[in-house]
C-alpha cells in the first residue's frame, strides 16, 4: 500500500461531460503529481502541485485543471470529454518538493468516455 | 527529439537467472534516473533511484547502473522469481533537479518462468 488513494477507482461518462478526480497524498507529503496512461502514449506528466502551488505543467491540455487544497489533497477537472481521454489517471505524491524524491502512487482512476 | 527507449519487446527468462533491462535516453542531461515496477492494473511502485554521480546502486537482488556518458542506465535482476514478472518502467527528471517531473519510458514487460 502506496498510502496515496485515489477516487474514484472507475468512472464511465459520455463525450461533453465534465468529471473530478480525487486524490489524496501520503501522510506528510507536500507535493502532488497527476499522470495520464493509455496504451499508445504510456504513463505522461500532467501537472505538479507543491504545498497548493502549481509547480511543474506537462501536456496538460486546456480542458483539463487541477488544483492542491490546503489539507494537500488534489483534485484533476477534465472538462468537455473526448473519447481519447478514456485512460489511466494516476495521481503520485513525494516529500519536500519532490526533487530527487521518489513518487509514491495510487492505484488510479480509470475513466471511460462512451 | 527528446526519448527515453526501453526494451521494446517483452523479455522472457527462466527462473534463478539474471534479467538485464535497458533504458536508453537522447537529449536529456538527468540528475537522476529512476526506475519503477507496474503490475497491471495497479500503478507503478518505486523500486531504486540512482544519481548521475553514482555509477551503481544496490538493494537486494537489484542492481542499476547509470552511464551519463553512454545514455543508458542497465537494471538487473538477480536469482529471478515468477513474482518478479512485471512491467519494469525508468523514468527521469528532464531539467537538472530543477523540477520532479518525471519523463517516463514505455516500459519493459517482463515474463520469469518456472
Amino acid at each position: 500500500d502506496s498510502g496515496v488513494t485515489q477516487t474514484p477507482k472507475h468512472l464511465i461518462t459520455a463525450t461533453g461531460q465534465r468529471v473530478t478526480l480525487r486524490c489524496s497524498p501520503r501522510s506528510g507529503d507536500l507535493s502532488v503529481y497527476w499522470y495520464q496512461q493509455s496504451l499508445d502514449q504510456g504513463l505522461q506528466f500532467l501537472i505538479q502541485y507543491y504545498n497548493g502551488e502549481e509547480r511543474a505543467k506537462g501536456n496538460i491540455l486546456e480542458r483539463f485543471s487541477a488544483q492542491q487544497f490546503p489539507d494537500l489533497h488534489s483534485e484533476l477537472n477534465l472538462s468537455s470529454l473526448e473519447l481519447g481521454d478514456s485512460a489511466l489517471y494516476f495521481c503520485a505524491s513525494s516529500g519536500g518538493d519532490g526533487v530527487n524524491q521518489p513518487q509514491h502512487f495510487g492505484d488510479g482512476t480509470r475513466l471511460s468516455i462512451l | 527529439s527528446q526519448k527515453i527507449e526501453q526494451n521494446s519487446e517483452a523479455l522472457n527468462i527462466q527462473e534463478g537467472k539474471t534479467a538485464t533491462l535497458t533504458c536508453n535516453y537522447t537529449n536529456y542531461s538527468p540528475a537522476y534516473l529512476q526506475w519503477y515496477r507496474q503490475d497491471p492494473g495497479r500503478g507503478p511502485v518505486f523500486l531504486l533511484l540512482i544519481r548521475e554521480n553514482e555509477k551503481e546502486k544496490r538493494k537486494e537482488r537489484l542492481k542499476v547502473t547509470f552511464d551519463t556518458t553512454l545514455k543508458q542506465s542497465l537494471f538487473h535482476i538477480t536469482a529471478s522469481q515468477p513474482a518478479d514478472s512485471a512491467t519494469y518502467l525508468c523514468a527521469l527528471s528532464p531539467y537538472g533537479g530543477a523540477t520532479n517531473k518525471l519523463i517516463f519510458g514505455t516500459g519493459t514487460l517482463l515474463a520469469v518462468q518456472p
